[in-house]
């Protein structure tokens, strides 16, 4: 069965740095989301991505953040300069988007830690 | 907003037990309702959902009902197995604004001891 792969498992950062965590959305699904899920709490909604723009994003998502499709297969998430509060498990997930009843499918998760 | 309320973990059973997992929500609209099973080391896996009043979702032996009068969609299993021992996200997306991102509960741990 077709899944969602993210690269890496774990990444380990220095605060201030910049961080890209990559991800395989199932090739043929067209919308594409980064959840997160810090230690010990809910999963969050960060960002959803539908036709190489924007569609949906969430209050967590600010000017530190950022989601490119940079070519056919990968969805990417930009940290630009890391805090100690993204350290958190970030979660890509996708669909195949012709109805809003498509389940999203997701990925085993990144887990970012911040230094 | 919209919101979902899971019951607290950890919940241990022992082998054939039957489970329940309580979750309410609240929408400002007319959801759909999903519960997602995470198991140790591994990302979210959609267990199974319900897009309107009255649908039961079921998988793998798990059954949710779709109860708009209480705005519930608790998860049951009728005997569980050591193997069930996951984390279970109720989540819920909002189909009248058309957005698509999930709110999820906090989850439940479930332990299932042999």
């Amino acid at each position: 069965e077709p899944e969602v792969t993210q690269t890496p498992s774990h990444q380990v950062t220095q605060m201030g740095q910049e961080v890209i965590l990559r991800c395989v959305p199932i090739s043929n699904h067209l919308y594409f989301y980064w959840y997160r899920q810090i230690l010990g709490q809910k999963v969050e909604f960060l960002v959803s991505f539908y036709n190489n723009e924007i569609s949906e994003k969430s209050e967590i998502f600010d000017d530190q953040f950022s989601v490119e499709r940079p070519d056919g297969s990968n969805f990417t998430l930009k940290i630009r300069s890391t805090k100690l509060e993204d350290s958190a498990m970030y979660f890509c997930a996708s669909s195949m988007g012709d109805s809003l009843d498509q389940p999203q499918h997701f990925g085993d998760g990144t887990r970012l830690s911040i230094l | 907003g919209n919101s979902v309320t899971q019951m607290e973990g950890p919940v241990t059973l022992s082998e054939e037990a039957f489970l329940t997992i309580n979750c309410t929500y609240t929408a400002t609209g007319y959801p759909s309702l999903f519960w997602y099973v995470q198991y140790p080391g591994e990302g979210l896996q959609l267990l199974l959902k319900a897009t309107k009043a009255d649908d039961k979702g079921s998988n793998k032996g798990f059954e949710a009902t779709y109860r708009k009068e209480t705005t519930s969609f608790h998860l049951e299993k009728g005997s569980v197995q050591v193997s069930d021992s996951a984390v279970y996200f109720c989540a819920l997306s909002d189909r009248d604004t058309g957005r698509r991102a999930l709110t999820f509960g906090s989850g439940t741990r479930l332990q299932v001891q042999p």
